[in-house]
């Protein structure tokens, strides 16, 4: 199976700060990659899909890139509601594999 | 609305057997595909299992090939995850969450339901 490794696993920021997660695969995945928002006791949503297309609904600030084995997750100004544990997941190929999570904390 | 919701989930002893189901509502149900992601206490999100919209593709994890099947009865609008063999290392809140019009997009998902291996 091809392995998801996400950095940092975990990230101390401010309301208003910019940061970025990386996901890097283990073998070319094209761009068949998401990336989802989790937060305690409510269900994970999606945000980006095919590395860069936003998913309907989800604030502008939110943006993917990358393609073959690196790719990013950017928020370009940080609010309150994004404090969460972010996901990327590929699609490329079955069995489908998450990364292992990167935890964003309030500084 | 689109709604995805689970059941099903409940206390079951090692070894045994339990079936989720993923009822769906507000959407053509049988144009889309339907995936189960999982996440056991204090861990992250596993990928588990995939359905195609008519049922003719199935895929899983490799932790739980050969113990789980998918299946749907899309006349019920519902898809089914029979989890067998169960083990204390498959305790987890399953979700159900069905595939966007790009089917890598997991773009609808349930609260939710909590499988709990125990003896």
């Amino acid at each position: 199976a091809i392995q998801m490794t996400q950095s940092p696993s975990s990230l101390s920021a401010s309301v208003g700060d910019r940061v970025t997660i990386t996901c890097r695969a283990s073998q070319f995945i094209r761009k068949d990659l998401g990336w989802y928002q989790h937060k305690p006791g409510k269900p994970p949503k999606l945000l980006i899909y095919a590395a860069s297309s936003l998913q309907s609904g989800v604030p502008s600030r939110f943006s993917g890139g990358g393609s073959g084995t690196n790719f990013t997750l950017t928020i370009s100004s940080l609010q309150p509601e994004d404090f969460a544990t972010y996901y990327c997941l590929q699609d490329h190929i079955y069995p489908n594999t998450f990364g292992q999570g990167t935890k964003l904390e309030i500084k | 609305q689109v709604q995805v919701v689970e059941s099903g989930g409940g206390v079951v002893q090692p070894g045994r057997s339990l079936r989720l189901s993923c009822a769906a509502s507000g959407f053509t149900f049988n144009n889309y595909a339907i995936h189960w992601v999982r996440q056991a206490p204090g861990k992250g999100l596993e990928w588990v299992s995939f359905i195609s919209d008519d049922g003719s593709n199935k895929y899983y994890a490799d932790s739980v090939k050969g113990r789980f099947t998918v299946s749907r009865d899309n006349s019920k609008n519902t898809v089914y995850l029979q989890m067998n063999s169960l083990s204390v290392e498959d305790t987890a809140v399953f979700y159900c969450a069905k595939a966007g019009s790009y089917m890598g997009a997991l773009d609808y998902w349930g609260q939710g339901t909590l499988v709990t291996v125990s003896s």
